[in-house]
């Protein structure tokens, strides 16, 4: 593993349906952030945490839950998917805050139908 | 709350002729500035970033911004544009009172014509 790893790369699924999108760095980075991006709309923050053992919510976060019980890894469930929630999902990390740039993983496209 | 407006959606230049993608962001506080781009297909790169000191700030493959404070501003620039320059381009802000929250604007798609 080298940065930020996301899996799965796509993903069609039913509404209604439970999904984890998984999220794994190994950068030893404490901040980390959910975000989906939409044609229009650009990035919006669903979730993120500061440091393991905590999260805060974002911009959207309704119908979206995280955890972060280690440094490394910070899964996003979608504990009902509705169509609206199809959209690409950038995983993304930094060390800590200020003017540290964030790494972004390589995404997940999910459609939800 | 901080947020972050970019005025352009999409932008058509030709090869050669100067980009100047507009940022504006809200704040009260000190803040951090990023562009980030991403190319068709991959994930967000960053350009450049601003945190202090020079207000002009250079960023990889010839890009530069300017942060302007009494007009909230970032924009950014770059004089001759190439056709490996279409990508959608992201203005970002973190506020220093904000903890770790980092806010995109919504993205300006770029089209270079060869």
């Amino acid at each position: 593993i080298a940065g930020i790893t996301q899996a799965p790369t796509s993903q069609i699924l039913a509404a209604g349906r439970r999904m984890t999108l998984r999220c794994t760095q190994d950068m030893r980075h404490n901040a980390m952030y959910w975000y989906r991006q939409d044609l229009g709309l650009g990035l919006r923050l669903i979730h993120y945490s500061n440091t393991a053992g905590t999260t805060g919510k974002g911009e959207v976060p309704d119908g979206y839950s995280v955890s972060r019980a280690n440094t490394d890894d910070f899964p996003l469930t979608l504990a009902s998917a509705v169509p609206s929630q199809t959209s690409v999902y950038f995983c993304a990390s930094r060390p800590d805050r200020g003017a540290a740039e964030a790494f972004f993983g390589q995404g997940t496209r999910l459609t939800v139908v | 709350a901080q947020s972050v407006s970019q005025h352009n959606h999409h932008v058509i230049l030709s090869e050669a002729a100067s980009l100047e993608l507009g940022c504006n962001y809200s704040y009260g506080g000190t803040v951090n500035l990023f562009w980030y781009v991403q190319y068709p297909g991959q994930h967000l790169q960053l350009l450049l970033k601003y945190f202090s000191g020079d207000p002009l700030v250079k960023g990889i493959k010839g890009f530069e911004a300017e942060f302007i404070k009494s007009k909230f501003s970032f924009n950014l620039r770059k004089p001759s544009v190439q056709w490996s320059d279409t990508a959608e381009y992201f203005c970002a802000v973190n506020g220093n009172n904000a903890g770790n929250m980092l806010t995109f604007g919504g993205g300006t798609r770029l089209m270079v014509k060869p």
